[in-house]
């Protein structure tokens, strides 16, 4: 079975930020992989499907790179609005979501 | 406008069965997997199993195979995801989700379902 493995788990930045957030896989996944941001008591939003593509109506502020095992999500310039959860989802026979990252406003 | 609405809320006892609801509207039900999601207190997002309406193929992550069954009525275009003998370790939040065909991505997600169990 395929792993993934995101990080950081946590992590602390200024409003202007750039933040940068990994995801690793432990085998090649092409660009199947996908980017997700949960606010609290709320559903998770797609972000980013294919690696890098960016979904309708999200900010250009988000971006993700990428492909075979190692992935990364980027958040160019930190807003207060991004205060989240974010995951990474690979799909192969079935989706599986990395651990998480929260982000917290410093 | 696509709208994947889910069941309320549930309290229920240890070894009680359950079956929570779905709904989609605004697109071919059929088209597209529906997924179910886990989330447990302060926890992170766990994959459970998808459903491809159109033909009733089901999968299951291997975490969750044996102890959740998930189906479907395509002709209500409702997913169903349901327990046989709840735990109290099954408290959780769970969410359905679109998955596009292509990608996997889940572009359209139900409010979730508060799942409560407590004796």
């Amino acid at each position: 079975d395929i792993q993934m493995t995101q990080s950081p788990s946590s992590l602390s930045a200024s409003v202007g930020d750039r933040v940068t957030i990994t995801c690793q896989a432990s085998q090649d996944i092409s660009n199947y992989l996908n980017w997700y941001q949960q606010k609290p008591g709320k559903a998770p939003k797609l972000l980013i499907y294919d690696a890098s593509n960016l979904e309708t109506g999200v900010p250009s502020r988000f971006s993700g790179s990428g492909s075979g095992t190692d992935f990364t999500f980027t958040i160019s310039s930190l807003q207060p609005e991004d205060i989240a959860t974010y995951y990474c989802q690979q799909y192969d026979n079935l989706p599986l979501f990395g651990g998480g990252t929260k982000v917290e406003i410093k | 406008e696509v709208q994947l609405v889910q069941s309320g809320a549930e309290v229920k006892k240890p070894g009680e069965s359950l079956k929570i609801s779905c709904k989609g509207s605004g697109y071919s039900f059929t088209s597209y997997w529906i997924g179910w999601v886990r989330q447990m207190p302060g926890k992170g997002l766990e994959w459970m199993g998808i459903i491809y309406p159109g033909d009733s193929d089901t999968r299951y992550s291997p975490s969750f195979q044996g102890q959740v069954t998930i189906s479907a009525d395509k002709s209500i275009s409702t997913a169903y995801l349901q327990w046989s003998s709840l735990k109290a370790s099954d408290t959780a939040m769970y969410y359905c989700a679109r998955l596009r065909a292509e990608s996997y991505a889940a572009d359209y997600w139900g409010q979730g379902t508060l799942v409560t169990v407590s004796s």
